[in-house]
């Protein structure tokens, strides 16, 4: 399968822990986006990368969320000190630059629970 | 503040009819259009799309209809089928770097055979 990898795909932790979830794109495809779907809400954006470049960052990533992309191909994204409210599905997206629009290619998503 | 919305929460149909599904948007700067259909547990699939210098585009049994005027999207299904039935979702964007998609909160169709 060569489709976008997410794991884990469950992580239950306890407020005020740090989570780490991963994000293996779509090999050719050279941008990567993570986004947040809650309950009854469609995804929301969080940031993407060029390459290895983060070239734009919600202001729903507080100071707590940090995402890397060493080397331009595996994304990690880092919650530090949990909170209630952080609890939520974390997706992460695929698509690849050109002269016309791509669409995005989703995981299966990372479900956090905070106790 | 919903960029893009769909009012209607779920949509039920009879299997072999047609399913339509409507995304209103805001953003006058939005100039790519996409339709995702979720399963629980999964993320969600890429269906179908359209950019703002078309009003139409099929693929299949998928047609999505746009007008710009409106800043109104609609996607048909037509037949539908029992497999059909899933949270679908509206999603815009802009161009070039300006690329992440703003969703709706999606419409729940169910397909009774």
């Amino acid at each position: 399968d060569t489709g976008v990898s997410q794991d884990p795909r469950h992580k239950i932790t306890k407020r005020g822990q740090n989570v780490t979830f991963r994000c293996d794109p779509i090999s050719e495809l050279n941008r990567l986006y993570w986004y947040r779907q809650t309950l009854g809400q469609g995804p929301e954006f969080l940031t993407y990368f060029q390459n290895e470049a983060q070239l734009e960052k919600s202001r729903l990533l507080s100071d707590r969320f940090s995402a890397e992309r060493p080397k331009g191909s595996f994304s990690t994204l880092e919650i530090q000190r949990t909170e209630q409210g952080d609890s939520a599905m974390y997706l992460c997206a695929s698509s690849s630059t050109g002269r016309s629009n791509q669409p995005q290619h989703f995981g299966d998503g990372t479900r956090l629970s905070i106790l | 503040d919903q960029q893009v919305k769909q009012n209607s929460p779920s949509l039920s149909v009879q299997e072999g009819r047609i399913s339509i599904l409507n995304c209103d948007y805001t953003n006058s700067m939005f100039d790519y259009f996409l339709w995702y259909k979720k399963y629980p547990a999964e993320g969600p699939t890429f269906l179908i799309s359209i950019s703002s210098i078309k009003d139409k585009n099929e693929d299949g049994r998928f047609t999505v209809f746009l007008n710009k005027s409106a800043k109104h999207l609609s996607l048909h299904i037509v037949p539908s089928q029992p497999g059909d039935s899933a949270v679908y979702f509206c999603a815009a964007s802009g161009d070039g770097a300006n690329s992440k998609l703003t969703f709706g909160k999606g419409i729940t169709l169910s397909v009774r055979p």
